[in-house]
């Protein structure tokens, strides 16, 4: 069983407000990457955390960002927010890097409307 | 660079009917190979995975294998039920190991 707990789970915005989504990783995992789906469409990368540092991003603007804490938690933030920002927006967190003996847990997500 | 294709969807079967979803691959060196699970509500689920050419990933009767002279990884059910309903969406990582590249999804929806 996944423990990777996002919040919130949904969230309404106005267009032009900013946003902070949170999600605490599974005990003892040390990577934290985000993800946004498009209704309809896979996941897209926007960027992984790996002890506290940003480690590869997708092609999402610089309005895009990120932290990762001590506890390996993190967030999402997006400021001027855009129609086109309405997605859910999935966490990952794994113990270390994806790779042959890696397995990524997703948490449920966080469903941002922009209005 | 990197990238997925899969089926496009949606697929409707009657259970116990064989599934077959495609998915093909383009990529630099050789990644690993994922099929990931999308209940309605629900974040993602590993489903399987293969990390090598002809390496054979199985969980829950669903079977996939890593094709590298067609750079496939279909994956397959041979009986499918009410249950797997749900979106399926194939994934790779290279060798980077710091993302993870999705298809768009197939959905399955089976009738009894």
């Amino acid at each position: 069983e996944t423990g990777v707990t996002q919040s919130p789970t949904h969230l309404i915005k106005t267009r032009g407000q900013q946003v902070t989504l949170r999600c605490s990783s599974q005990s003892g995992h040390n990577t934290v990457s985000w993800y946004q789906q498009a209704l309809g469409q896979g996941p897209q990368f926007i960027f992984q955390y790996y002890r506290e540092e940003e480690n590869g991003r997708g092609n999402f603007p610089p309005r895009f960002s990120g932290l990762q804490f001590p506890n390996y938690s993190s967030e999402l933030n997006v400021n001027a927010l855009e129609l086109d920002d309405s997605a859910l927006y999935l966490c990952a967190s794994s113990l270390g890097r994806l790779g042959m003996n890696t397995e990524a847990f997703f948490g449920q997500g966080t469903r941002l409307t922009v209005v | 660079g990197n990238s997925v294709t899969q089926m496009e969807g949606p697929v409707t079967l009657s259970e116990e009917a064989f599934l077959t979803i495609n998915c093909t691959y383009t990529a630099t060196g050789y990644p690993s190979l994922f099929w990931y699970v999308q209940y309605p509500g629900e974040g993602l689920q590993l489903l399987l995975k293969a990390t090598k050419a002809d390496d054979k990933g199985s969980n829950k009767g669903f079977e996939a294998t890593y094709r590298k002279e067609t750079t496939s990884f279909h994956l397959e059910k041979g009986s499918v039920q009410v249950s797997d309903s749900a979106v399926y969406f194939c994934a790779l990582s290279d060798r980077t190991g710091n993302q993870f590249y999705f298809g768009t999804g197939t959905s399955l929806t089976v009738i009894p």
